[in-house]
């Protein structure tokens, strides 16, 4: 059974910290990996999808990556902003279970 | 502006009733999927229809359920018989291919009066 966990679950930094939001899953099986911003009741945005058979993706100051080895993808953020300020999900894809496994997200507050 | 609609984005709920949640999309997509988050916890699949007219259960089924009749519309009913129907909804919508990439609603916040 693939399951998906996330840490921390909650994180605050000053503004212009670079910071790194850790995801891990149970079965390597994989097929990508996606990690989704959601702003306080709303729904999610896709931020980075990461397909197996590469290492990491890059958007601005977002880095992703994956290494199915040992279960594990981060997501990075570079110079961090008050904007950045949401929560950060993780979801694993895999043909197998053919859906979308969540983890339970990082709270990220970026103080000026 | 293509994307998913859903609504109402509040809804109160009375003990012992039926209510049903919308959502519409305008993208063409065939697959459409309902989601359960629960506060700290991450999205739990209730149920999802590749196609017209088919639906499967997911993970949570129990207490909803679904119709889909069109293409663009997939509204979940969440019933008497789901104890504890207190979350936030969301909607999704797959483009097609393998890469499993969704779409996302604003979701619908459902409480019980």
């Amino acid at each position: 059974k693939q399951e998906v966990t996330q840490i921390p679950a909650a994180l605050s930094v000053p503004e212009g910290e670079n910071l790194v939001l850790n995801c891990s899953f149970t079965d390597s099986a994989i097929y990508n990996l996606q990690w989704f911003r959601q702003d306080p009741g709303k729904g999610l945005t896709s931020l980075l999808l990461i397909q197996s058979s590469q290492r990491e993706q890059t958007s601005g100051r977002l880095n992703a990556s994956l290494d199915k080895s040992s279960g594990r993808s981060t997501l990075y953020i570079a110079a961090s902003q008050p904007g950045d300020s949401a929560t950060y999900l993780c979801a694993a894809f895999s043909g197998g279970y053919n859906k979308l496994i969540f983890g339970a997200g990082t709270r990220l507050a970026v103080h000026p | 502006d293509g994307g998913i609609t859903q609504s109402p984005k509040y809804l109160f709920r009375k003990e012992g009733q039926n209510v049903t949640l919308s959502c519409e999309q305008n993208l063409n997509h065939d697959a459409m999927y309902w989601y359960r988050q629960d506060p700290g916890q991450g999205l739990r699949l209730i149920y999802y229809s590749q196609i017209v007219n088919d639906f499967q259960k997911g993970d949570i089924a129990e207490g909803y359920s679904v119709s889909r009749e069109k293409k663009e519309s997939f509204p979940l009913t969440v019933t008497s018989a789901q104890k504890n129907p207190t979350a936030f909804y969301l909607c999704a919508s797959k483009i097609p291919g393998p890469k499993n990439i969704q779409y996302f609603g604003a979701g619908t916040r459902l409480s019980v009066l």
